[in-house]
């Protein structure tokens, strides 16, 4: 059980719009701690995607944004395209056990 | 460019110990937070511990505190964890990685992680 909820899955046709929710608590996310996202490809290390909330890091495409409200963050990815179909992790600092960080279970995306 | 190899991974018996390194290259080493975070097989990230650019801080997740041990050498740009009383929920790639800003002591995302090392606890 992750402190940090995702859906297991989404799936999208290539071109349209698919958003992944990091849903929190009061001690991470509603706390007002920054939600990071990172996509992990098939057999790869993850890759730094959004950092605080909405950036970009330099070459990472536009198509990628992030979104954050209360104890929630959202991952939206738009114009979907087949290099996309990856695993998406939330991630966020949590003040309860002494401070550590935190992961969401991770979402699968299914490009169809 | 930034370049973080893992290496020491293997097969280590419950109960045994394992000491896994992280070479650091392409950045002043010394100047950075780093973590370790590991994956479980068909499992998602759970994070391991952080140590801080100078050493003087460490924090570890409570399913391996007491067990697990960061520490990091800034003159060989080296970042090490030595696992010990492993189990078998230890089974994981471990991967390092490497804090976004210099200098910072304070919870910022991971921006360069390495291609992990695989560490197997079965006897």
């Amino acid at each position: 059980q992750s402190v940090l909820t995702q859906p297991p899955s989404v799936s999208g046709a290539p071109g349209q719009r698919v958003t992944i929710s990091c849903t929190g608590s009061s001690s991470n996310i509603g706390a007002g701690f920054d939600v990071h996202w990172y996509q992990q490809l098939p057999g790869a290390a993850p890759k730094l995607l959004i950092y605080d909330n909405t950036n970009r890091p330099s070459g990472v495409p536009a198509r990628f944004s992030g979104s954050k409200s209360g104890t929630s963050a959202s991952l939206a990815i738009t114009g979907l395209q087949a290099e996309d179909e990856a695993d998406y992790y939330c991630q966020a600092y949590d003040s309860s056990l002494s401070g550590s960080w935190v992961f969401g279970g991770g979402t699968k995306v299914t490009v169809l | 460019q930034v370049q973080l190899v893992e290496s020491g991974g293997g097969v280590v018996q419950p109960g045994g110990s394992l000491r896994l390194s992280c070479a650091a290259s392409g950045f002043t080493f010394s100047r950075y937070g780093m973590n370790w975070v590991r994956q479980a097989p068909g499992k998602g990230l759970e994070w391991v511990g952080y140590i801080r650019f100078d050493g003087t801080n460490k924090y570890y997740a409570e399913s391996v505190k007491g067990r697990f041990s960061i520490s990091r050498d800034n003159s060989q740009n080296t970042l090490y964890l030595q696992m010990n009383s492993v189990r078998g929920e230890d089974t994981a790639v471990y991967y390092c990685a490497k804090l976004l800003d210099d200098f910072w002591s304070g919870p910022r995302p991971f921006d360069h992680w390495g291609q992990g090392t695989l560490v197997t606890v079965s006897s």
